[in-house]
């Protein structure tokens, strides 16, 4: 059981936008930690694609955004393409836990 | 370009201690003002943060593993290990070695992870 919770997984056609969310509680998101996300290929390193809620890493295609309320934050992907096909998962901190990670999102793209 | 490598056996027995290296190369872990540490994927499931240790020394575990965990440094070989002892089944994953800069909380450099199986 994930401290975050996100949904197991999500799809859409090319050209399309998706959201994933990511569910947190007042000792984490809540709490103003910060949300992060990552995109991961099969058999290959994680990869920060969103960090400090909403900031991207040089080299990451503003297609992709984050954002953060209350104790959820939330990614959307924008003109959706084959390559964006991945597990994505958020991360945060916890006051009690340290770092936490949510239990990760397939993204199936159509 | 910081890069990381992770090494170690790929099959632990049943209540044996997994024992993993990473090797860091394009920055030193002792000039580094960084928390080097270890994450997990077991199958089916999400990723799990196991711990890391800052450039000096201090470390910090999950409290669900701290009381089998031990992450160490060996700055003359510019790595860092991992160690679990009395290993479960449950205890198969891809085991990923990271890298956070101090100022942050979230993970810039990543190994390719090495699957560990625990299986008599």
């Amino acid at each position: 059981q994930s401290v975050l919770t996100q949904p197991p997984s999500v799809s859409g056609a090319p050209g399309q936008r998706v959201t994933i969310s990511c569910t947190g509680s007042s000792s984490n998101i809540g709490a103003a930690y910060d949300v992060h996300w990552y995109q991961h290929l099969p058999g290959s390193a994680p990869k920060l694609l969103i960090y400090e809620n909403s900031k991207r890493p040089s080299g990451v295609p503003d297609r992709f955004s984050g954002s953060q309320s209350g104790t959820s934050g939330s990614l959307a992907i924008t003109g959706l393409q084959a390559e964006d096909e991945a597990e994505y998962y958020c991360q945060s901190y916890d006051r009690r836990l340290s770092i936490v990670f949510g239990g990760g999102t397939k993204l199936t793209v159509l | 370009q910081l890069q990381l490598q992770e090494s170690g056996p790929g099959l632990v027995k049943p209540s044996e201690t997994l024992s993993l290296t990473c090797s860091v190369s394009g920055d030193f872990i002792s000039g580094s003002d960084s928390y080097w540490g270890w994450i997990r994927q077991s199958p089916g499931t999400g990723l799990e943060w196991i711990g890391y240790i800052y450039y000096s020394g201090s470390t910090y575990y999950n409290p669900s593993l701290k009381s089998r965990v031990t992450i160490a440094v060996d700055t003359s070989k510019n790595q860092f290990s991992l160690s679990l002892i009395s290993v479960i089944a449950a205890d198969t994953a891809v085991y990923y070695c990271a890298r956070r800069s101090a100022a942050v909380r979230y993970f810039q450099n990543w190994g390719q992870g090495t699957l560990v199986s625990v299986s008599s």
